[in-house]
């Protein structure tokens, strides 16, 4: 599977939106990228994912650049209870397992 | 939420002992894997399994073995625990769509194991 690259840390004030950004530049075809985020001390949560198209769901964005080489996790409205840990994981479709890097704590703040 | 449960949640041992986590699952879920956190690591794979009775080594998986006898149990033992081996030990469970592995996993709630 792919390496990403994520920045260790980042803040966002709270209602703004928060941008995450991944760079995954060895992503070969078949790879999905995979979103999940770690609230202290509970186990992760899967936010979303996506191949190669832009996802949405309730939760976030995911936008995938045409060349595949980086994604942008987006929570459009950060409130205090998005600060976590997100990490971005790219597998290969047909694969069955899941490694997770170190990630970027994000801090939302007034 | 995914119905998974870990067991002990907390467990303090000595060094040289044998210890046991269970992780149970009441979603029918295919695949299971066990990971330990531990500061300034991550999260990383220790075990994980695919099937009853079939499962595979992750990237840290010396001193771990595992069973999973049915479907809803995966059982992660430490045959001699040592101090390294103190750590927050996550279950997760996923499913398979048309087959294959969803890539969406549940996490259980966590099990910290302290070796003295």
């Amino acid at each position: 599977d792919a390496k990403t690259t994520q920045p260790p840390s980042m803040d966002c004030a709270e209602g703004r939106a928060a941008n995450l950004p991944c760079n995954h530049s060895t992503i070969s075809g078949n790879e999905y990228v995979y979103w999940y985020r770690q609230i202290h001390s509970q186990g992760p949560q899967y936010i979303i994912h996506g191949l190669k198209n832009n996802e949405t769901n309730e939760m976030a964005s995911l936008i995938i650049t045409e060349d595949r080489k980086s994604s942008t996790l987006i929570l459009p409205h950060a409130t205090l209870r998005d600060t976590a840990v997100y990490y971005c994981i790219v597998i290969t479709g047909g694969g069955n397992k899941l490694t997770f890097g170190t990630g970027t704590q994000l801090k939302v703040e007034l | 939420d995914a119905g998974i449960t870990q067991s002990p949640r907390h467990k303090v041992t000595e060094t040289g002992t044998p210890v046991t986590l269970r992780c149970h699952q009441t979603e029918n879920h295919r695949y299971m894997y066990w990971y330990r956190q531990d500061p300034g690591h991550g999260l990383r794979l220790i075990h994980y399994s695919y099937g009853v009775k079939d499962t595979d080594k992750g990237e840290v998986s010396d001193g771990y073995s595992v069973s999973r006898s049915k479907t809803e149990d995966f059982l992660l033992t430490l045959e001699s625990a040592t101090s390294s081996q103190t750590s927050v030990y996550f279950c997760a469970i996923s499913g398979a769509i048309a087959g294959a592995f969803s890539g969406e996993l549940f996490f259980g709630e966590g099990s910290r194991l302290t070796v003295l």
